[in-house]
């Protein structure tokens, strides 16, 4: 079945420092690919989407590039702030007709000043 | 506008009892889901409707059931609880049933005794 594969955490970077969280999916067709991020004591904010192969989402200094070729997402960004410390998730949508998510572990960032 | 509701935020039972838990999706959102958040984990998914039908289910027992009402707000009802079904439960709404980014609530937590 469908599965994603996230790095473990934590990561733990200085504040500026440059981020890369990896992940891997697996699946039928081409599903759309997320970021999602969870601070603590809250849901899930949608970060960024990518719904085709050498789309690139990206908000807020975060970027990730659907790569069709190794089957990855990877989240970036170029300069780290402490308040970008949470939980990230990688998450695919499910083809098949419904709207299911399914998510990969979490990596938990901790950025330092 | 208000982004997705959920209520209670936090819930206490004990082994065997039932509990109901409330969903409010955002203003014109017809799809809504249910997501399962085990401590450390990613979520896992649990059910989805889409204009008061069910359109998905994930790997729950019967004990998990759903509804939606025609106002499109959900609710998740789970009977004869036990103690691993203490977990964050997420809804998320989005626009359409299938191929939409989700937009998720802060969740209820619920702990089992």
């Amino acid at each position: 079945g469908d599965s994603v594969t996230q790095m473990e955490g934590p990561v733990t970077l200085s504040e500026e420092a440059f981020l890369t969280i990896n992940c891997t999916y697996t699946a039928t067709g081409y599903p759309s690919l997320f970021w999602y991020v969870q601070y603590p004591g809250e849901g899930l904010q949608l970060l960024l989407k990518a719904t085709k192969a050498d789309d690139k989402g990206s908000n807020k200094g975060f970027e990730a590039t659907y790569r069709k070729e190794t089957t990855s997402f990877h989240l970036e960004k170029g300069s780290v702030q402490v308040s970008d410390s949470a939980v990230y998730f990688c998450a695919l949508s499910s083809l098949g007709g419904y709207n299911k998510l399914i998510f990969g572990a979490g990596t938990r960032l901790a950025v330092h000043p | 506008d208000a982004g997705v509701t959920q209520s209670p935020t936090h819930l206490i039972k004990t082994r065997g009892q039932h509990v109901t838990l409330r969903c409010s999706p955002i203003s014109g959102h017809k799809s809504v889901s249910w997501y399962q958040q085990v401590l450390g984990q990613g979520p896992q998914f649990i059910f989805q409707y889409y204009e008061k039908e069910e359109r998905g289910r994930g790997n729950f027992p019967d004990r998990f059931s759903a509804r939606q009402f025609p106002n499109y707000s959900s609710e998740l009802n789970v009977n004869a609880l036990l103690l691993g079904d203490s977990a964050l439960y997420l809804c998320a709404s989005s626009l359409a049933s299938d191929g939409q980014p989700q937009h998720f609530g802060d969740g209820t937590r619920l702990s089992i005794l």
